[in-house]
């Protein structure tokens, strides 16, 4: 089946550092991805559409300075938190749809980011 | 904006028991799907729900979707261990293509 692969799986970083998450479709080609933040014990919350070549789609309420997002190729997608902070402390977790939508979207295995 | 709502956050049952959870829109979704995140884990896919009053099953479990296209439900029948986890249900309106998610239910299973 299809795969995404996201990493590292987790972080530690200092505050003001900024950290890179990656994100790869394995076997399949990804023009979209999604990138998403959760809270423990919490839904996941939509930050960005990433699309391939062009600017990402920030929903409301996100930082897009704070949070860059790259899609250079039809396979990779990264997000970097730029100037972390304590309160950026979560998971983060890309997916994409690697067919029609009844097949669902393939989540990649998360990253825990913990600022110190 | 769209909304998915999930109540209640969690449940514990007994295993053996059966299990019902619902989940309902305030706006009309031209498909839902459920997927399942175990403890520690990622969410993976379980099933997409198209039709009006479509009803699918997976081995002990069963999915429908409302004549109304704004609810749907997951059913497991005879709770194992193998079921804990937090099931999310989420939707697509026709308006966008963006997926919204609910809360999710977090189940637990008592041996």
């Amino acid at each position: 089946g299809a795969v995404v692969s996201q990493h590292p799986s987790w972080v530690i970083c200092k505050s003001g550092t900024s950290v890179k998450i990656e994100c790869r479709s394995l076997d399949f080609q990804a023009t979209t991805m999604f990138w998403y933040r959760q809270f423990p014990k919490q839904s996941l919350m939509l930050m960005a559409t990433s699309n391939e070549g062009s600017k990402a789609t920030y929903e409301q309420g996100v930082e897009k300075d704070k949070f860059l997002i790259n899609h250079a190729s039809l396979t990779l997608s990264t997000l970097t938190v730029t100037s972390a902070h304590p309160e950026d402390s979560s998971f983060y977790i890309c997916s994409a749809a690697p067919g029609p939508t009844n097949y669902g979207y393939t989540f990649g295995s998360g990253t825990r980011l913990t600022v110190v | 904006g769209q909304q998915v709502m999930q109540i209640p956050q969690y449940q514990h049952v007994q295993e053996g028991e059966d299990f019902t959870t619902y989940c309902n829109s305030s706006t009309t979704l031209s498909n839902i799907q459920w997927y399942k995140q175990r403890p520690g884990g990622h969410p993976v896919f379980l099933i997409q729900l198209v039709k009006s009053g479509e009803v699918k099953k997976q081995k002990r479990l069963t999915f429908q979707f409302g004549e109304a296209k704004k609810n749907s439900s997951l059913h497991i029948t005879a709770t194992q261990t193998t079921d804990v986890g937090t099931y999310f249900c989420a939707g697509f309106t026709g308006a966008n293509s963006k997926l919204t998610f609910g809360k999710g239910i977090t189940l637990s299973v008592r041996p």
